[in-house]
């Protein structure tokens, strides 16, 4: 069965870069959710979007952004990178009225 | 905002040994209730979910939990350990009663099999 797919797998910036972060969802899958997980930590909501609008905002910095596409693909854009920005970025998918993410493998992003 | 407490970052138990891992969420209505596992270098895999109806359900690897209001908890259990059920553990929760399905997650627990 399709799973959710993000690319990079890993992506290594320097400080005060940018970084786009992209997730293809489970196909028929309208709801996309991105979560950050720092080293140790447990994953922490960051965006979501249901039918390409953004539907929920979690502790996302404001250099941070985020949108779903016509084809429901999301990307996240990150700006002005910071050390602290070091995580692994995940995406989940899944299709309105069902409770039930999906995550995909994650993005590890490291920050130097 | 929702709070999960996974009490015991770490727990280590014997091949063949039963795991016990523990969630107790907060809030005064019951959440929806998902344990999740990730193994290194993955992304996470549901286990289990509670919605409704039965207060004990079945995963998949023979992983079941058990949803107890009176306790606020939702404890992850296995019979028996394997090599393979070594990863770290997530019990997830979301707001019953909203549609934005955001998962609040507690810190996770390691578990360790040893042989």
């Amino acid at each position: 069965a399709a799973g959710v797919i993000q690319s990079p797998r890993h992506l290594i910036k320097e400080k005060r870069e940018t970084a786009t972060l992209k997730c293809y969802p489970i196909p028929r899958h309208d709801t996309v959710y991105w979560y950050q997980q720092g080293p140790g930590q447990d994953p922490q909501f960051l965006i979501s979007f249901y039918e390409k609008m953004q539907s929920d905002k979690g502790s996302i910095p404001d250099r941070f952004s985020a949108q779903q596409f016509s084809d429901y693909h999301s990307e996240l854009n990150m700006s002005s990178l910071e050390l602290g920005d070091s995580a692994l970025y995940f995406c989940a998918s899944s299709s309105a009225g069902h409770l039930t993410q999906y995550f995909g493998p994650g993005t590890r992003l490291t920050v130097t | 905002a929702q709070s999960v407490t996974q009490l015991g970052s770490h727990v280590s138990v014997s091949e063949g040994a039963l795991v016990l891992l523990r969630c107790n969420y907060s809030s005064s209505v019951p959440p929806y209730l998902f344990w999740y596992v990730q193994y290194p270098n993955q992304g996470l895999q549901l286990l289990l979910k509670y919605t409704t109806g039965a207060t004990l359900v079945k995963g998949i690897n023979g992983f079941e939990a058990e949803f107890k209001k009176s306790e606020t908890s939702f404890h992850l259990t296995k019979p028996s350990a394997h090599m393979s059920d070594a990863a770290e553990y997530f019990c997830a929760v979301s707001d019953r009663g909203s549609t934005l399905g955001r998962l609040y997650f507690g810190r996770g627990t390691q578990l360790t099999v040893w042989p």
